[in-house]
């Protein structure tokens, strides 16, 4: 199946400091990805709406200044977790969409710890 | 929001089929169900969708009923590695997909 890749898949960083993690499509282009984060024990959330070229969409509740998006390729989207808290710690995971045959694939997930 | 619902957990014994059920009732017309199944702490794997037909494929088959309100997952042939939780998901007019609580199964040697 097609391949979706993030980066890094975990990172460790103080509090304060912002952490910008990437997703890319390896064998696809997508026009359109999806940034979800999952607490312990919980399913995934969705955050936000990436388009190719545009403002990405948040889901309400969401901060669009604290996690910026940013999909300026056809093959890249990243999320950059800015001043972050322990509280940002979680598992966050991207997705792309393939056009034409409608699958929705998930990276690996990038695990973000805030100390 | 999600619009499905599922069991919380199912067992299955290894080799016999497992049948995961999700209910559906408010979908539209226009959205495609999505089946994707999580191994713990890994990104969610795509398994199967389809919109009103049954669908198959290597790993699973998709039942949708006539009235599109639910829809069952069949694992064949279950084993170990298929220990996961599955989620049922309906992809909504915007092109989102939400994830519900899924269902946790465990395959039982």
């Amino acid at each position: 199946g097609a391949v979706v890749s993030q980066h890094p898949s975990r990172v460790i960083c103080k509090s304060g400091t912002s952490v910008k993690i990437e997703c890319r499509s390896l064998d696809f282009q997508a026009t359109t990805m999806f940034w979800y984060r999952q607490f312990p024990k919980q399913s995934l959330m969705l955050m936000a709406t990436s388009n190719e070229g545009s403002k990405a969409t948040y889901e309400q509740g969401v901060e669009k200044d604290k996690f910026l998006i940013n999909h300026a390729s056809l093959t890249l989207s990243t999320l950059t977790v800015t001043s972050a808290h322990p509280e940002d710690s979680s598992f966050y995971i991207c997705s792309a969409l393939k056009e034409g045959g409608g699958e929705l694939f998930f990276g690996e997930g990038s695990r973000l710890t805030v100390l | 929001d999600a619009k499905t619902t599922q069991p919380t957990s199912m067992d299955c014994a290894e080799g016999r089929a497992a049948n995961l059920p999700c209910n559906h009732s408010t979908i539209s017309g226009n959205e495609y169900v999505y089946w994707y199944r999580q191994i713990h702490s890994q990104g969610p794997q795509y398994i199967i969708h389809g919109l009103k037909n049954n669908e198959t494929n290597e790993m699973a088959s998709l039942i949708i009923t006539e009235d599109r309100k639910s829809s069952t997952l069949i694992l064949p042939h279950a084993t170990l590695r298929d220990t996961a939780v599955y989620y049922c998901i309906v992809r909504v007019a915007g092109n989102q997909f939400y994830f519900g609580t899924g269902t946790s199964l465990t395959v039982i040697p």
